[in-house]
């Protein structure tokens, strides 16, 4: 399996509600990341996770939670969410070394 | 400071014409350099890494450390080949990846 599964693939959501992201990858990658993308515009990095541990969190709002509760596993909940958070949401995984990141589908989020 | 830079937003091109991509990035150590490629409505899927000089959908890149160039090149452009181009850099320890603004490639018949 060399695959990158984000679930789900859309999600609607209000400015109140608790929802989660899923990332999920049995390649054996010990980092993995998550990555907000705006239409038209690059990814951007938001948390980095090396061997469960957060290594790097880039000034993401507390309203974004990521979580690591095994090697193949990556969860991002979200809460108290903005109209302006709406984007899609990448999760990448990486190998030792100077391995490249393989990415996922993305989970497509909306905020009414 | 780490950046990427890709002057064109959208290179335009008719089939069979060569296509080049530009890319520029400043970085003080030695870096990782790559070209991913997302085509309409599918992930971002890596074409090519500058260690592996190797060629991918015939697209080559060469790292040019005195230009801190990684242009991306193809002889003869397919209309297959129509898709947003990102060109990224890896310099941290935990390889996070800083990407260029982006280069949508436009194939016309």
């Amino acid at each position: 399996d060399t695959e990158v599964t984000q679930t789900p693939k859309h999600l609607v959501m209000g400015m109140t509600n608790k929802k989660s992201l899923k990332c999920e990858q049995h390649m054996g990658h010990r980092a993995m990341y998550w990555y907000k993308q705006k239409a038209k515009k690059p990814p951007e990095l938001m948390f980095v996770y090396s061997y469960e541990k957060l290594s790097i969190n880039e000034s993401v709002p507390s309203r974004f939670s990521p979580e690591c509760p095994n090697s193949s596993l990556l969860n991002l909940h979200l809460h108290a969410l903005q109209p302006e958070d709406s984007a899609l949401y990448l999760c990448a995984s990486r190998g030792p070394g100077n391995q490249p990141q393989h990415f996922g589908d993305g989970t497509r989020l909306s905020i009414l | 400071a780490q950046r990427v830079t890709q002057p064109e937003k959208l290179l335009s091109v008719f089939k069979g014409a060569p296509v080049e991509l530009k890319c520029n990035y400043s970085y003080s150590g030695s870096p990782e350099l790559f070209w991913y490629v997302q085509y309409s409505r599918q992930r971002l899927q890596l074409l090519l890494r500058h260690i592996s000089r190797e060629s991918i959908k015939g697209f080559t890149a060469d790292l040019n450390k005195g230009e801190t160039s990684f242009h991306l090149k193809k002889p003869f452009a397919q209309e297959e080949d129509s898709a947003m181009y990102y060109c990224a850099l890896s310099g941290g320890s935990q390889g996070n990846l800083i990407f260029g603004k982006g280069t949508k490639l436009s194939v016309k018949p």
